[in-house]
Formats: structure tokens, C-alpha cells, sequence
């Protein structure tokens, strides 16, 4: 079946540099992606969402970008913190065109290193 | 407002066993998405739940099962355990299409 995939499982930043997290999907219908930070011992937390009718969206150090054509997904973190510290899955489904489950992808761990 | 709250918190059952896990949803929230997250890897999703019926289902074997309640609470039960049952069980709440997920329960089956 079709999956959203990550393509670099770790990443390893230096405190308050930036940090980039992709992500490839293969669903051409999927009209909605979510990014999730997940800590240990806890749910997915959400961080920002987009609509495939939208190619960037901005919340609060975090920026996420969409590129239909490549179907690629990505997590900008500015100024990344010790905090940031944890694994982020990204996720698609197609709320607006017929409801799909939630599909995540592997997940990349982040690591920041003070 | 509470999330949504999920226990058991941590669970040790035998191979064979059955267990049941249940799951609070966020308030204002009708639907109840149930996954299973195995260690270093991404959720997979069992089922869904809305009315108090399945909606949808993922990849699971029948010895999955659940059930909605009239107040959105839902449970999920597992027949017949395995080892390989052992993973991280995640609820999730939502309204339309944004999801809210508990922290999950822990399942150790030995």
C-alpha cells in the first residue's frame, strides 16, 4: 500500500542552528500533512499542519514546505533547542476528499547537541 | 480541558492472554482512531470509531477488536496475545481532521 517515508532517520544538530527534517509521500490524493514530535514515554505531539492547496506554512520556529510535484514534505526548525530534542514523524491522509486513516511515516530522531 | 487519557499506562500479559485498553477522548471529540506504535517505529493504524461503529480498519488480524461507547469512549481488546503484540498502543482522538493523541498505553507481553 502506499506509506509516507522519511528520508534520514537521525540528525544530529548543534544548539540554535537550524534544523531541516524531510519527508517523501507517495499518495498523490493525500490533501493534508501534519508534522509530529514525539518524546519519550508520550504521544505524537502536533506541531504544524498544511494543505496541499498551500506550498509553505509558518508557526512559532517552525516552518513546514510542500512540493506536490516531488510529493516531498518538509520540517524547518529555526534556532533549535536542547528541548527540540526527540522524533518526528510526519503524516498524510485526505480529510477533504474522502476520509483516510492517519499514515505516518518511520520517523527521524533528532538530536541537538549542546 | 483534559485530553485525551489513556489507561492502563503499562500492561504485562502472558502469551494466550486477552487485554482490554480504553481510551478518554478529548472533549467535543466523536471519532476515536486506535494505532499501534512497535519500538522505533511509526503508528500503524488498527481501527476507527465513530457511532459506535468501526469505520475503518488497517492491516490487524480479527483478534483485534473494539468498541465504541455512547459517550465516545472506546476500548480496544486483544485476543489471544503474542509476543509481537508488544508495542506501544496509541488513541486519537478528533472532530473532522485534526487528531489529539493520549500518551499511550505500554503492552509487554512475555
Amino acid at each position: 500500500g502506499e506509506s509516507v517515508g522519511l528520508h534520514l532517520p537521525t540528525l544530529s544538530v548543534q544548539e540554535g542552528d537550524n534544523s531541516i527534517i524531510n519527508c517523501a509521500y507517495s499518495n498523490s490524493a493525500s490533501d493534508y500533512f501534519i508534522w509530529y514530535k514525539q518524546e519519550s514515554g508520550k504521544g505524537p505531539q502536533f506541531i504544524i499542519d498544511i494543505r496541499s492547496n498551500m506550498d509553505k506554512r509558518q508557526g512559532q520556529r517552525v516552518t513546514v514546505l510542500l512540493n506536490k510535484t516531488v510529493k516531498h514534505l518538509s520540517l524547518q526548525i529555526a534556532a533549535t533547542q536542547p528541548g527540540d530534542s526527540a522524533v518526528y514523524f510526519c503524516a498524510e491522509n485526505t480529510p477533504y476528499s474522502g476520509n483516510t486513516p492517519l499514515v505516518f511515516g518511520k520517523g527521524t530522531r533528532l538530536s541537538v547537541i549542546a | 480541558d483534559a485530553g485525551v487519557t489513556q489507561s492502563p499506562t503499562h500492561l504485562i500479559k502472558t502469551r494466550g492472554q486477552q487485554v482490554t485498553l480504553r481510551c478518554s477522548p478529548k472533549s467535543g471529540h466523536d471519532t476515536v482512531s486506535w494505532y499501534q506504535q512497535a519500538l522505533g517505529q511509526g503508528p500503524q493504524f488498527i481501527f476507527q470509531y465513530y457511532e459506535e461503529e468501526e469505520r475503518q480498519r488497517g492491516n490487524f488480524p480479527d483478534r483485534f477488536s473494539g468498541h465504541q461507547f455512547p459517550n465516545y469512549s472506546s476500548e480496544l481488546n486483544v485476543n489471544a496475545l503474542l509476543l509481537g503484540d508488544s508495542a506501544l498502543y496509541l488513541c486519537a482522538s478528533s472532530l473532522n481532521y485534526g487528531y489529539t493523541f493520549g500518551s499511550g498505553t505500554r503492552l509487554t507481553v512475555v
